[in-house]
């Protein structure tokens, strides 16, 4: 069965510039998550889906930042335009939604976004 | 708010040596706990977790972690670690009434020489 898998691996842009990350997650999950990880600091959530639906997005940064995630499948993050702050590690996870029970989230392997 | 320490950043043993990271987290209700490894080159997965229950748990590759509530604590032990377990390993804590988001410590880099 494939993991998460997120595109690209890596992106250097310029500031102003836009960037869309991708994430594929596992399928069959409800649920995915965005987490970020600046460098030196620790990963922190950014927002959580529900099938199409945004459940919490208490964690973005500020409103240069729109998930999106049409039909339930595939989630984008676009950031627009970028700053030098937005560099980092953006991870994408995924779990099964069970009702009454917590589920494990599944990673992907993360973009590292570096604006210069 | 919500907030996860460990006391470690960089961790450098010898191989056979035992192991003992420190993650202490801040909020007063029922948490999940969790510890995550993210070994060079590959993607963060779930090395053991904590729900309820035996406060001693048990996760894949020899590694355990004790949950002791009055304490806030939650650190991860291995009795003898092996060159393989060179990794940054991540404590975790979710709060069941604020969603199911994964707040996370900063990391704790450990290095086993051979």
């Amino acid at each position: 069965e494939a993991g998460v898998t997120q595109f690209p691996s890596h992106s250097v842009i310029e500031k102003g510039q836009t960037v869309t990350l991708r994430c594929d997650p596992i399928s069959g999950h409800d649920n995915l998550y965005w987490y970020r990880r600046v460098m030196g600091k620790e990963i922190k959530f950014l927002l959580h889906f529900v099938k199409e639906s945004k459940q919490d997005e208490s964690g973005m940064p500020n409103n240069r930042f729109l998930a999106e995630r049409t039909g339930g499948t595939y989630s984008t993050l676009k950031v627009q335009p970028a700053e030098l702050e937005d560099s980092g590690v953006y991870f994408c996870a995924s779990s099964l939604r069970l009702a009454g029970s917590y589920n494990e989230q599944f990673f992907g392997p993360g973009t590292r976004l570096t604006v210069l | 708010a919500q907030s996860v320490s460990q006391h470690n950043h960089h961790v450098i043993l010898s191989e056979a040596a035992s192991l003992e990271l420190g993650c202490n987290y801040s909020y007063g209700g029922t948490v999940n706990l969790f510890w995550y490894v993210q070994y060079p080159g590959q993607h963060l997965q779930l090395l053991l977790k904590y729900f309820s229950g035996d406060p001693l748990v048990k996760g894949i590759k020899g590694f355990e972690a004790e949950f002791i509530k009055s304490k806030f604590s939650f650190n991860l032990r291995k009795p003898s670690v092996q060159w393989s377990d060179t990794a940054e390993y991540f404590c975790a804590v979710n709060a069941p009434q604020a969603g199911t988001a994964l707040i996370f410590g900063k990391g704790t880099t450990l290095s086993v020489s051979s």
